[in-house]
């Protein structure tokens, strides 16, 4: 069986300070890891994926996301928050066969001036 | 490319009637996926097609629902006797069957108001 929880629900930070948004997955299998962002009004945007290669994973915007099988943990961080970053973001684990994509709840970021 | 295209973008409809839904996936890509977000909460999987095939199908796919992906192109996600609790953002994805482009490519969603 596959899930995500996303720690957090909401995350606040200062424009310029550094981002952490919390993912923990549960997979029978190896998965596949996923970041999407979803802007409002926007489609769901891919962030970065893990599939079994680099367990340091670089995105766009510079974000970077590690797997850590041992603590069954993918979490998203960015060294330095932009206005721009604010929208939710969803972990989504994906078993081998990719026969479909289970998300987590979801973590709203807001970015402060 | 222009991306994962679904029609309507908006449908207020009354409760009890039929509303369908229609997806482009990005052409060649031979998966497609239905999802259904509801406010505040991650997207929900429905449906998943590999060609013209539905292989999976949520427990959370009532009798009223419906899909078809008929030549293995687009796809129609069908709605019957509609309820308020059906009113969500209903959305599509595509990926193709390849090693090395395994994420889903989401389009922008239909929302359903059922009122």
């Amino acid at each position: 069986a596959q899930s995500v929880t996303q720690l957090d629900s909401h995350v606040s930070v200062s424009e310029g300070t550094p981002v952490l948004l919390r993912c923990n997955y549960s997979s029978s299998y190896s998965p596949s890891l996923f970041w999407y962002v979803q802007h409002p009004n926007k489609g769901l945007q891919l962030l970065l994926k893990y599939t079994s290669a680099a367990t340091l994973v670089k995105g766009i915007n510079g974000f970077e996301a590690e797997f850590k099988k041992s603590e069954t943990s993918f979490h998203l961080t960015k060294p330095s928050a932009h206005m721009s970053d604010a929208a939710e973001y969803f972990c989504v684990v994906s078993p081998y066969n990719f026969n479909k994509f289970y998300f987590g709840s979801g973590t709203k970021l807001n970015v402060k001036p | 490319d222009t991306g994962v295209s679904q029609d309507p973008r908006h449908k207020i409809t009354k409760r009890g009637q039929n509303v369908t839904f229609r997806c482009d996936p990005i052409s060649e890509h031979n998966r497609l996926y239905w999802y259904r977000q509801t406010l505040g909460q991650g997207p929900e999987f429905l449906t998943y097609f590999q060609n013209e095939a539905q292989l999976e199908k949520s427990r959370l796919l009532s009798d009223r629902f419906s899909a078809e992906r008929p030549k293995g192109s687009f796809s129609t996600l069908e709605i019957q006797r509609t309820e308020q609790g059906d009113s969500a953002m209903y959305l599509c994805a595509s990926s193709h069957s390849s090693r090395m482009n395994t994420e889903a490519f989401f389009g922008q969603g239909t929302r359903l108001t059922v009122v």
